[in-house]
């Protein structure tokens, strides 16, 4: 059975600071997917990464991934209060984009 | 640009009703998938339709069906309600399997008392 972990479950870090959320799978796959859901609102994608190695930056937020470790990073640069929400790694195991398996979430709060 | 639509966004039933959620999807896009995400929960995937047919099945319970119909929406329907179905439901679209990401809906709250 696939599992998908993310670490922390919750952050609270100030503006202006840098982190790191780490999304760990247990079976092999090399598609991975990071969503944003602010409250009660719906998934937003934010980055699709399809090969080992691959980086993807956007504003603040720049993910990586690396397939041998099963391991995906959302860092997060100089965090402003807009980033606030939870955010969701996703696997797709099935080659075919057919499903996704979701991590536990992150809940970042990022405090004045 | 267009999104996918879910409809209803609220829906209140009684334990053991019937519910139906219906999805549409992004225009040109042949392939919807449901997801159920319970209160503090992740999404958990229910199924999937690519060109009308089920492509992919999930924790979807036996009492829960759906369908994608001709032009592309799709319905879940849900019979015997339990408490336990109470959750945000989910509608992605892609362009087809095998693509880069799956576009999710603003979902559809449903509370079961």
């Amino acid at each position: 059975e696939l599992k998908v972990e993310q670490n922390p479950l919750f952050l609270s870090m100030q503006e202006g600071k840098n982190y790191t959320i780490y999304c760990n799978y247990s079976t092999t796959s090399d598609r991975l997917y990071w969503y944003r859901q602010d409250p009660g609102k719906s998934l937003e994608s934010l980055f699709v990464l399809l090969s080992n190695g691959a980086v993807k930056q956007e504003g603040r937020l720049m993910a990586s991934l690396d397939t041998k470790a099963r391991l995906s990073t959302l860092h997060i640069t100089a965090a402003v209060h807009d980033l606030s929400a939870t955010y969701f790694c996703a696997v797709d195991y099935t080659g075919t984009a057919s499903k996704l398996t979701f991590g536990t979430g992150t809940r970042l709060q990022v405090t004045l | 640009a267009a999104g996918v639509i879910q409809s209803p966004r609220h829906l209140i039933k009684e334990k053991r009703e019937t519910a139906t959620l219906k999805c549409y999807p992004i225009p040109r896009h042949d392939t919807v998938y449901w997801y159920q995400q319970g209160p503090g929960q992740d999404p958990q995937f229910l199924i999937s339709f690519y060109e009308k047919m089920q492509s992919d099945k999930g924790s979807i319970p036996d009492r829960f069906s759906a369908q994608q119909f001709s032009d592309y929406h799709s319905e879940l329907n849900m019979s015997s309600l339990e408490l336990g179905d109470s959750a945000l439901y989910f509608c992605a679209s892609s362009p087809g399997l095998a693509v880069d990401t799956q576009y999710f809906g603003p979902g559809t709250r449903l509370t079961v008392l």
